[in-house]
């Protein structure tokens, strides 16, 4: 079965708007991740996040293990936002991302 | 910054070629991943390396091999290509015991089978 579900599937943001994307997995972890996918494909490294909060600059990752969830929250979204968010757990199951669409 | 480096980036090739896909990290990482993307799923492991010599499946390792020659370098081979092995292949690695360090990716190599 599925071990990682990301929601939501897609979101649209006027520029400025926060955002709230979630993964949630069906196992127990040491390793938790997510990932900018750029528009023309290249994978950034956002945060190696396997539990508690971290955060770089307009970014927030927050992971609670025994909840089995990790949330990322964007601040203040900017239109270079816009493309895929992918979490990952133990560096093998991957989400299939949120699309973030950001507008002026 | 950990480099990755995969080749070719893009590639095409008629069912039945072979192809060879590869890739090089220069930072010694003991892990080495390959990944396909593909719409609505998200990326696949097909095989994963702990080692030089050493080979572990994935969760979609059918159609394909791998052979990891050195710390370094990380090969996927098709041999008998078919247009279901169309896709985005990624390359990863990470340092660290389990594969639970952070991935470091190469760009991607966008391979069409026609």
């Amino acid at each position: 079965g599925q071990q990682v579900q990301q929601s939501p599937a897609s979101l649209v943001l006027q520029e400025g708007e926060n955002a709230e994307l979630q993964c949630n997995f069906s196992t127990s972890l040491n390793s938790m991740q997510w990932f900018y996918q750029r528009p023309e494909g290249s994978l950034v490294s956002l945060f190696y996040n396997p539990s508690g909060t971290k955060q770089s600059g307009r970014l927030t990752s927050t992971t609670v293990i025994k909840e089995r969830r990790s949330s990322l929250h964007i601040s203040s979204s900017q239109i270079t936002d816009s493309g895929t968010y992918l979490c990952a757990i133990q560096n093998f199951y991957f989400g299939k991302g949120t699309s973030l669409t950001v507008i002026p | 910054e950990a480099a990755v480096t995969q080749s070719p980036r893009n590639k095409v090739t008629v069912t039945g070629g072979n192809v060879t896909l590869s890739c090089r990290q220069t930072n010694s990482h003991n892990y080495m991943y390959w990944y396909r993307q593909d719409t609505g799923h998200g990326l696949r492991l097909i095989h994963y390396s702990y080692g030089a010599g050493n080979l572990q499946i994935g969760d979609v390792p059918d159609g394909y091999k791998a052979t990891r020659t050195t710390q370094e370098d990380f090969f996927l081979l098709l041999e008998l290509a078919s247009p279901s092995q169309t896709s985005l292949y990624f390359c990863a690695s990470s340092e660290g015991q389990g594969g639970t360090e952070r991935l470091f990716f190469g760009h991607g190599t966008k391979l069409s089978v026609l």
